[in-house]
């Protein structure tokens, strides 16, 4: 079965600091990986998607995410945090017909000024 | 500016309720979801549609009903509200298999 796990449900990092979120799948077949963004009380908003075309993503808001097949992780990095970026990000996975796309328990991340 | 719509923010509905919450998207997309979004569960897939009149279960399904009649509206349908529904619903649409869901802004649902 299809899963996706983020590790860590809240992580705090100071303004101007390396964000890292982790995300990790599970998959019999090749995926689809996306990376969500969900501003409070607003519905959520694509990053950025890995669709097999280039193993590094880079998304908007400077963000960007590596596929590594051998790790089978996903993990979204951005260089420098910035108060903007506090937000609840999910990781998510399409990697069966139908559309059925498998989303992770989400990672909150605070930004320390 | 692409869009879904969701025609409630925010829902307060006494139990035992049948409840209808409306998406509506203007994409032309063949792919339309219901998700419910709990605190620390994330995102869970409760029905979808891929064509007019065509619909699969998610993974939790129970207790919940849905209908597209035509391709830009999908409702989901609670028959009989309890306060374990009390939930965020969001709508999502998606073109394809490869492209992104773009989301609704969501409807609070409140059970009492």
């Amino acid at each position: 079965a299809q899963s996706v796990t983020q590790l860590g449900s809240h992580v705090s990092v100071s303004e101007g600091a390396l964000v890292l979120l982790r995300c990790n799948y599970s998959s019999s077949v090749p995926p689809y990986l996306f990376w969500y963004v969900q501003y409070p009380n607003q519905g959520l908003q694509l990053l950025l998607k890995y669709t097999s075309a280039a193993t590094l993503v880079k998304g908007i808001n400077g963000f960007e995410a590596e596929f590594k097949k051998s790790e089978t992780s996903f993990h979204l990095t951005k260089p420098s945090a910035h108060m903007s970026d506090a937000a609840e990000y999910f990781c998510a996975m399409n990697s069966g017909g139908y559309q059925k796309v498998t989303f992770g328990t989400g990672t909150k991340l605070q930004v320390i000024p | 500016d692409v869009k879904v719509t969701q025609s409630s923010r925010y829902l307060v509905k006494r139990t035992g309720e049948k409840v209808f919450l409306e998406c509506v998207q203007d994409m032309d997309h063949e792919n339309m979801f219901w998700y419910r979004q709990d605190p620390g569960l994330g995102l869970r897939l409760i029905y979808f549609s891929y064509d007019v009149k065509m619909k699969e279960k998610g993974d939790i399904p129970e207790g919940y009903s849905v209908s597209r009649e035509k391709k830009e509206r999908f409702s989901l349908i609670l028959e009989s509200a309890s306060t374990n529904q009390t939930s965020m619903y969001l709508c999502a649409s998606s073109f394809d298999v490869n492209t992104e869901a773009f989301f609704g802004q969501g409807t609070r649902l409140t059970v009492v």
